[in-house]
């Protein structure tokens, strides 16, 4: 069974902080990682794609990707309220269906 | 930038009824998707589309039906809804190439059968 795993949250983190979002695969086939942003009662929104090991930035957010140790984490630098969602992370073995994480809920508070 | 419509944003429908929803993408996308989600599960695949005509059944097929009659249409028919159908209902296109095959989300249809 293909897994993706995340800590549903909430994930506190007080307005200018850097908020850390983790998310582990199970398997090692894996071969594009992504995360999206989703706010309540709207659809997932793409934010991030990383396929290569290392680190990838894009404005305040950078998506790690390791794959010996199968994580994937995204970090979002001087939190916003607006960034308050549910972010999920999925991983594609390729041109497959992506397999999607139940998501972490984040709040970041004013 | 890559639209993926659907075409209702809300919906209300009775047990028994036929009901189609569709989205349209507009980036000549070969893969297209369709999940349902629910609180406390997650998105779940519903059925996939790599081709026009093509159709693979996803992790939750039962109760629902698909067509890809043209490359940028790709509709969900839900055969007899009943109540435990009510969800939101999304679906995705997705680039080809050279990957990573970034998957983009239309903005979803509420749907309640009452």
């Amino acid at each position: 069974q293909k897994e993706v795993e995340q800590n549903s949250g909430p994930l506190s983190v007080p307005e200018g902080a850097i908020a850390s979002l983790n998310c582990t695969y199970s398997d090692r086939g894996s071969q594009s990682f992504f995360w999206y942003r989703q706010y309540s009662g709207k659809s997932p929104e793409l934010i991030m794609s990383i396929y290569s090991n290392g680190d990838k930035e894009d404005g305040r957010f950078t998506a790690q990707l390791n794959k010996a140790s199968q994580y994937v984490s995204l970090l979002i630098r001087d939190s916003q309220p607006s960034d308050s969602a549910t972010y999920l992370c999925a991983v594609s073995l390729g041109r497959t269906a992506l397999i999607f994480g139940k998501g972490t809920t984040l709040s970041v508070s004013s | 930038d890559v639209k993926v419509t659907q075409s209702s944003r809300y919906l209300v429908k009775r047990t028994g009824e036929k009901v189609f929803l569709e989205c349209v993408q507009d980036m000549d996308h070969e893969n297209m998707f369709w999940y349902r989600q629910d609180p406390g599960l997650g998105l779940r695949l519903i059925y996939f589309s790599y081709d026009v005509k093509m159709k693979e059944k996803g992790d939750i097929p039962e109760g629902y039906s698909v067509s890809r009659e043209k490359k940028e249409r790709f509709s969900l028919i839900l055969e007899s809804a009943s109540t435990n159908q009510t969800s939101m209902y999304l679906c995705a296109s997705r680039t080809q190439g050279q990957p990573p095959y970034e998957q983009y989300f239309g903005p979803g249809t509420r749907l309640t059968v009452t």
